[in-house]
């Protein structure tokens, strides 16, 4: 299987801060990476697919970029509904694997 | 506006079947396919697997030796067993539709709400 590793695990920024989430896949899975938004109790909400391409209603604030093994996702500037974890995918092959998440909290 | 609204058992004991159902409302079920995923307390997630309308799957193979799932297309229903459940099966179950687009990765975009399943004697 595809393993998938976010970095950092946890992060704390303020609002109004650029913050890059970073995912690294164990082998090339070309643009097929997706990344969700999970609150506390709730179900996660996907925010892009195909590396860069954003999810309709999410705030052009999100942005991802990358190919092959690494990947980014990047808020330009924190608002305080942004305080979740988020996950990436990989729907390159099976099983689909997460990243093991990254938490982003409020310093 | 289209919804999942998943049940199934809360509480089961060690070498039950899990049995949780996924209802499609106002959307088309053909057109996509559908997925499970479970998070343990606390944890990541974990995809369990798929299947279309058709009812072909692609499975965990983690889990693929307990995990078996089924459509009704004349209910827009799909639902996910898991059998001889331990311990290490309690979570959040999630049911979620999966979007294959020519010349796109495929990506989960609407999720039910979660079921919070318990193995516990």
């Amino acid at each position: 299987a595809t393993q998938m590793t976010q970095s950092p695990s946890s992060l704390s920024a303020s609002v109004g801060d650029r913050v890059t989430i970073t995912c690294r896949a164990s082998q090339g899975i070309g643009n097929a990476l997706g990344w969700y938004q999970q609150k506390p109790g709730k179900a996660p909400k996907l925010l892009i697919f195909d590396t860069s391409s954003l999810q309709s209603g999410v705030p052009s604030r999100f942005s991802g970029s990358g190919s092959g093994t690494d990947f980014t996702l990047t808020i330009s500037s924190l608002q305080p509904e942004d305080f979740a974890t988020y996950y990436c995918l990989q729907d390159y092959n099976y099983p689909r694997t997460f990243g093991q998440g990254t938490r982003l909290e409020i310093k | 506006q289209v919804q999942l609204q998943q049940w199934g058992a809360g509480l089961l004991k060690p070498s039950d079947t899990l049995s949780l159902t996924c209802a499609v409302y106002g959307g088309s079920f053909s057109d996509y396919y559908w997925s499970w995923n479970r998070q343990s307390p606390g944890k990541g997630l974990e995809w369990i697997g798929e299947i279309n309308h058709s009812g072909s799957t692609n499975l965990n193979p983690a889990l693929k030796s307990r995990v078996s799932m089924s459509v009704d297309t004349s209910k827009n229903q799909f639902s996910l067993k898991l059998t001889s459940v331990t311990a290490a099966d309690t979570a959040v179950y999630y049911c979620a539709r999966g979007v294959a687009v020519p010349g796109s990765s495929d990506r989960f975009d609407l999720w039910g709400r979660g079921t919070l399943v318990t193995v516990s004697s």
